[in-house]
């Protein structure tokens, strides 16, 4: 399997810009999420869906921030307009949900550097 | 509600010495409790999870933890460092109060190995 699929790996833009960050699923998985990981803030949990559906994403730090999952077997971030704070590296995760123990698989990241 | 701490965001230690992680939990359930690395540049790889039963585990790469329901601990070990260990080492609870079993991750710790 060739586990949580990633695009870009990097992306910089400038502010303003709208940003898309894209994601594929092991598989399989029913459970998908998204997490930022800085300096300041360590990682964290931005939102998730199961079965295609957000459950919670009480972690999007604002409006500016959108998430889907149209299918299972992609999900999109999307920053509208994206500021220099919105600078991070964000991982994808997917798992099998239903079992509390399962684990979750993470994505190489996309490192977002915005100007 | 399920919470992770993790004592010491730096720890250092001579290539062939003891390696100990701490991780202390907070959970009104019996917790599914997990240990992820993460290297340079890369995303989040499980080493090792608790679920029940045999309270030592082990991982990968030579690391083992033990779940202390009295202390409240999920402490993760090596007994040799090696060079390659050189990572950031995040410790996480399944959080099952909400039913969602998303996972609930302590602000993680960075190994420093020196030769």
């Amino acid at each position: 399997d060739a586990g949580v699929i990633q695009s870009p790996r990097h992306e910089v833009t400038e502010m303003g810009q709208e940003v898309t960050l894209r994601c594929k699923p092991i598989s399989g998985h029913n459970s998908l999420f998204w997490y930022r990981q800085t300096m300041m803030r360590g990682l964290e949990l931005l939102i998730y869906f199961n079965n295609n559906v957000p459950i919670d994403d009480s972690g999007m730090p604002e409006d500016r921030f959108s998430a889907k999952m149209p299918n299972a077997s992609f999900s999109t971030l999307k920053i509208q307009p994206s500021e220099p704070r919105d600078s991070a590296v964000y991982f994808c995760a997917s798992r099998i949900t239903g079992v509390p123990y399962n684990e979750q698989f993470f994505g190489p990241g996309t490192r977002l550097t915005v100007l | 509600a399920q919470s992770v701490t993790q004592l010491g965001s730096h720890v250092s230690v001579s290539e062939g010495a003891l390696v100990l992680l701490r991780c202390n939990y907070s959970s009104s359930v019996p917790p599914y409790l997990f240990w992820y690395v993460q290297y340079p540049n890369q995303g989040l790889q499980l080493l090792l999870k608790y679920t029940t039963g045999a309270t030592l585990v082990k991982g990968i790469n030579g690391f083992e933890a033990e779940f202390k329901k009295s202390e409240t601990s999920f402490h993760l070990t090596k007994p040799s460092a090696h060079m390659s260990d050189a990572a950031e080492y995040f410790c996480a609870v399944s959080d099952q109060g909400s039913g969602t079993y998303k996972y609930i991750f302590g602000t993680g710790t960075r190994l420093k190995v020196l030769a």
